[in-house]
C-alpha cells in the first residue's frame, strides 16, 4: 500500500456519460497529479494540485476538469465520454510542487476506466 | 515543450547487466526521474539525478549528463522480477513533471 488511495479501481461506463474519479494523498503529501495512461502508452501528464490550487496543467481536455479540496484530496471530472477516454487514469502525490520534494512521486493504484 | 527518448524494449538474460538510454528536450530542467511499473501496477520511484553523475543505489544506478541532455539507468545482477516497464522523466519548467513513453525490460532465464 503506497498511502495513496484511488477510489473506484474500476468503472465502465457508456459514452457520452459522466465519471468522478477520487483520490488521497499520501499523509503529509500537499501536491497532487493525475496521469493518464492508455494501452501500451506512457504517462501522459493531465494535472497538478498543490494545497487546494492549480500549478501546472498537461494536456488535459476540455472535458475533463479537476480540483484539490481543503482536506486535499482531490476528483478528476471526466464528461461527454468517448471511447478513446478508455485508459488507467493514475494519482500521484509529493510532499512539494518544487525542489527535490517534487520529483518523488507516490503513486495510487489507479482507477481503471472503460467506456463502452 | 518536454520531450523524452527511450528505447521501446530491451531483453536481457538473469545475472546481466542492462542499460536504459534516455534523452530529453525541454525547456527548463531541474532534473531527471526513473520509475518502474509492473504490468498492471502503479509506477515506483527509483531514483532522481539533479546533478552530472552517476547515483547508486543497491543493484540499479542512474546517470546524468546535462550538458548532453542525456541520461541511463543501469541495472546489475538482473532478476526475473526486473521485468517491468522503465520510464524516465524530467522536471522542467514550471516544475511539470513530464514521462517518457517506456522501456519495457524482459529478463530471460
Amino acid at each position: 500500500d503506497s498511502g495513496v488511495t484511488q477510489t473506484p479501481k474500476h468503472l465502465i461506463t457508456a459514452t457520452g456519460q459522466r465519471v468522478t474519479l477520487r483520490c488521497s494523498p499520501r499523509s503529509g503529501d500537499l501536491s497532487v497529479y493525475w496521469y493518464q495512461q492508455s494501452l501500451d502508452q506512457g504517462l501522459q501528464f493531465l494535472i497538478q494540485y498543490y494545497n487546494g490550487e492549480e500549478r501546472a496543467k498537461g494536456n488535459i481536455l476540455e472535458r475533463f476538469s479537476a480540483q484539490q479540496f481543503p482536506d486535499l484530496h482531490s476528483e478528476l471530472n471526466l464528461s461527454s465520454l468517448e471511447l478513446g477516454d478508455s485508459a488507467l487514469y493514475f494519482c500521484a502525490s509529493s510532499v512539494s510542487f518544487s525542489g527535490p520534494g517534487a520529483n518523488v512521486l507516490t503513486f495510487g493504484a489507479g482507477s481503471r476506466l472503460t467506456v463502452l | 515543450g518536454q520531450s523524452l527518448e527511450q528505447p521501446s524494449e530491451v531483453t536481457a538474460v538473469e545475472g546481466a547487466i542492462v542499460q536504459i538510454n534516455c534523452t530529453y528536450q525541454t525547456s527548463g530542467f531541474y532534473g531527471l526521474s526513473w520509475y518502474q511499473q509492473h504490468d498492471g501496477g502503479a509506477p515506483t520511484f527509483l531514483s532522481y539525478n539533479a546533478l552530472d553523475g552517476l547515483e547508486e543505489t543497491g543493484r540499479f544506478s542512474s546517470f546524468l549528463s546535462r550538458s548532453d541532455s542525456y541520461g541511463y539507468l543501469l541495472l546489475q545482477e538482473l532478476q526475473m522480477k526486473d521485468s517491468a516497464s522503465y520510464f524516465c522523466a524530467v522536471t522542467g519548467g514550471g516544475n511539470k513533471l513530464t514521462f517518457g513513453t517506456g522501456t519495457q525490460l524482459k529478463v530471460e532465464l
